[in-house]
């Protein structure tokens, strides 16, 4: 069974530009969980999807955006991208199989030159 | 809001040798997380611990956890190089959507 993909695995971009990034969860996944591993700040939870709706944010400006598709891939978007957005992304999944258990993708390195 | 304390930040251990990883937690939690991080790589999911007293072990690592002092310690024996990584506690609630709220990290380098 594939576990859950990202992409792209890298991303380089400038100030101000807008980034988007991918997530295709587990198959039978319908939750999907955002989280910024930045340098120096940790691991920080950033945005839950669940069924196509976003049902939680972390404490992110409203530029940190993203959708949830049907067949319940993900997607995150950075608008006017800042130097301390630079960081690896990291999605998650969860089924109602184990709804405590978030299962992690290999993450997006995104660089903010 | 929910959070999360690991000591130490940075853990150097001689191979052979016993360690242990601490985390304590603010508030009353359901779930209590151990993950491993390898450089530039995803988490992996090491336990998932529930409830007072549960105890579980793979391999070298033992995690524990006990509700009332709100502490989860992660147990390595006989430290071997490949368990060299950073080591991620995380705690989380139903009543948050089981939402991960991490501790800092440890970064465990085990040195010959």
């Amino acid at each position: 069974e594939a576990g859950v993909t990202q992409s792209p695995t890298h991303l380089i971009k400038t100030r101000g530009q807008q980034a988007t990034l991918r997530c295709s969860p587990i198959s039978g996944h319908t939750s999907v969980y955002w989280y910024q591993q930045a340098l120096g700040l940790g691991l920080q939870f950033l945005l839950w999807y669940d069924e196509g709706e976003e049902r939680n944010r972390g404490n992110f400006p409203p530029r940190f955006s993203g959708r949830q598709f049907p067949n319940y891939s993900s997607e995150l978007n950075v608008n006017a991208l800042e130097l301390e957005d630079s960081a690896l992304y990291l999605c998650a999944s969860r089924g109602p199989e184990r709804a405590d258990t978030q299962y992690f993708g290999p993450g997006t390195r995104l660089t903010v030159l | 809001e929910l959070k999360v304390e690991q000591n130490p930040l940075f853990l150097s251990m001689q191979e052979g040798k016993n360690y242990t990883i601490y985390c304590n937690y603010s508030t009353t939690s359901d779930r209590l997380y151990w993950y491993r991080q390898d450089p530039g790589k995803s988490l992996e999911s090491l336990f998932v611990l529930l409830s007072n007293g549960a105890v579980k072990q793979e391999g070298r690592l033992m995690a524990s956890l006990d509700t009332k002092a709100r502490l989860s310690t992660l147990h390595i024996t006989a430290a071997v190089h490949d368990l060299s990584a950073t080591y991620f506690c995380a705690v989380s609630r139903r009543s948050n959507d089981y939402k991960l709220s991490f501790g800092a990290g440890t970064t465990v380098t085990v040195r010959a």
